[in-house]
């Protein structure tokens, strides 16, 4: 299958700071990228359909000010999370379609905001 | 709206069957899917069907009924190793995926 990689895969920030989260897709192009939010023993949460040179399109709920996304090319795809704060330490993943129906995920970038 | 119904958990021996059900109501539906995973890991895909029927995969196996809006996944000889969280989810176009809660299978010995 595809790979979709996701950097960093876990991350600690003081609140208050930014953190950014980059994915990318390595052997295809990716015109359409989403991402996710797991909090521990949940499912995952769709935060945001990243397109390719367009503005993201944000789920109800998520705050477009506060988790930034940049999909400047139709390999990467970056998730800004602004002015961190305890209650946003999760687990967050990307997704990446291409030509199959199957989704394919980056490793996933656990933020541990302190 | 959309919403996923599958069991919070199921628990099952060494070597035994276990079947993991799941009943959606989406706007939209092309298909639906099962991933895995496990604890700290990313979701790994295991099946999609997108019309009615089975889909075998070795140990794994899929079903769909659209006209019930239902499907499972069918796990055989299980192993250690299948212990993780299983999550059904519908493709309701445009390559998103909408998960449901998830079903966290334990295996015993």
């Amino acid at each position: 299958g595809a790979v979709v990689s996701q950097h960093p895969s876990w991350v600690i920030c003081k609140s208050g700071t930014s953190v950014k989260i980059e994915c990318r897709s390595l052997d295809f192009q990716a015109t359409t990228m989403f991402w996710y939010r797991q909090f521990p023993k949940q499912s995952l949460m769709l935060m945001a359909t990243s397109n390719e040179g367009s503005k993201a399109t944000y789920e109800q709920g998520v705050e477009k000010d506060k988790f930034l996304i940049n999909h400047a090319s139709l390999t990467l795809s970056t998730l800004t999370v602004t002015s961190a704060h305890p209650e946003d330490s999760s687990f967050y993943i990307c997704s990446a379609g291409g030509e199959s129906t199957e989704a394919f995920f980056g490793q996933g970038t656990r933020l541990t905001v302190v | 709206g959309q919403s996923l119904e599958q069991p919070s958990e199921v628990t099952a021996v060494e070597g035994a069957i276990v079947q993991i059900n799941c009943t959606y109501q989406t706007s939209g539906f092309y298909g639906l899917s099962w991933y895995q995973q496990h604890d700290g890991g990313a979701p790994t895909f295991l099946s999609y069907n997108a019309l009615d029927g089975l889909e075998e995969t070795g140990r794994f196996s899929s079903f769909l009924s659209r006209s019930d809006s239902y499907g499972y996944l069918l796990l055989q000889e299980l192993q250690m190793k299948d212990s993780a969280s299983y999550f059904c989810a519908v493709d309701p176009g445009g390559f998103k995926t909408i998960f449901g809660a998830g079903t966290r299978l334990f295996v015993k010995a």
